[in-house]
């Protein structure tokens, strides 16, 4: 089965970029999204189709993918981004959906 | 605007069958696929599946054994029943909008979610 592969735990300072990596075979020929979870709370996605901003999502949100690897980018990260995000990707061979294992970031 | 409501019962007993129902208001279900999601206590996102209003459905193989879905159009809702239950069961369930174009998709809206317990 499909897998993907997220750090468990990502630190960076205010203001500074934060970069959260999901790894799979070939997830670059496959369209990524992420999503933002905070305690409590439903998951929100913030990028889908791999570099694309729901309405409502702050420009310092942003996505790549290529090769094995797609790439949440928070610039100017701020204290409210502190949350748990998740990759999610559809293999289509299966044809299913799957999840990362989820990424905490931390600010401070 | 897209509105999606879990509702069912919060505690279930080993071995029975774990039953929920979202729903939708803001959209009708005849359009989009409709999912379940859930989320063990402390843990991450798993997909348990999906269901179309023609009755498609898709289910993670890892609980396909016991995974039914349904669809209700008359009440616009959506239905998820999990047999067998066990501890391992235990979280909290999201029903969620799928966005489907064929070479991906995402989930863009989602329910509050409703936390199940299986316990004696």
């Amino acid at each position: 089965s499909y897998e993907l592969t997220q750090p468990p735990s990502v630190s960076v300072s205010p203001g500074q970029t934060a970069s959260i990596a999901c790894s799979g075979d070939k997830l670059g020929d496959k369209y990524a999204c992420w999503y933002q979870q905070k305690p409590g709370q439903s998951p929100v996605l913030v990028i889908y189709q791999d570099t694309k901003r729901p309405s409502g999502i702050p420009e310092r949100f942003s996505g790549s993918n290529s090769g094995n690897t797609a790439t949440l980018t928070i610039s100017g990260t701020q204290a409210m981004d502190e949350a748990d995000y998740y990759c999610q990707a559809w293999d289509s061979s299966t044809p299913h959906v799957v999840f990362g294992g989820g990424t905490k970031l931390t600010v401070l | 605007q897209v509105q999606l409501q879990e509702s069912g019962p919060g505690l279930v007993k080993p071995s029975e069958t774990l039953s929920l129902t979202c729903t939708v208001s803001g959209v009708s279900i005849r359009s989009y696929y409709w999912n379940w999601i859930r989320q063990p206590p402390g843990k991450g996102l798993e997909w348990i599946g999906y269901i179309y209003y023609s009755g498609d459905t898709n289910y993670n193989p890892s609980l396909k054994s016991r995974v039914t879905m349904s669809l209700d159009t008359s009440g616009n809702q959506f239905s998820l029943k999990l047999s067998s239950v066990t501890a391992a069961d235990t979280a909290v369930y999201y029903c969620a909008r799928d966005d489907y174009y064929g070479s991906g998709r995402h989930f863009d809206f989602w329910g509050q979610g409703t936390l199940v317990t299986v316990s004696s």
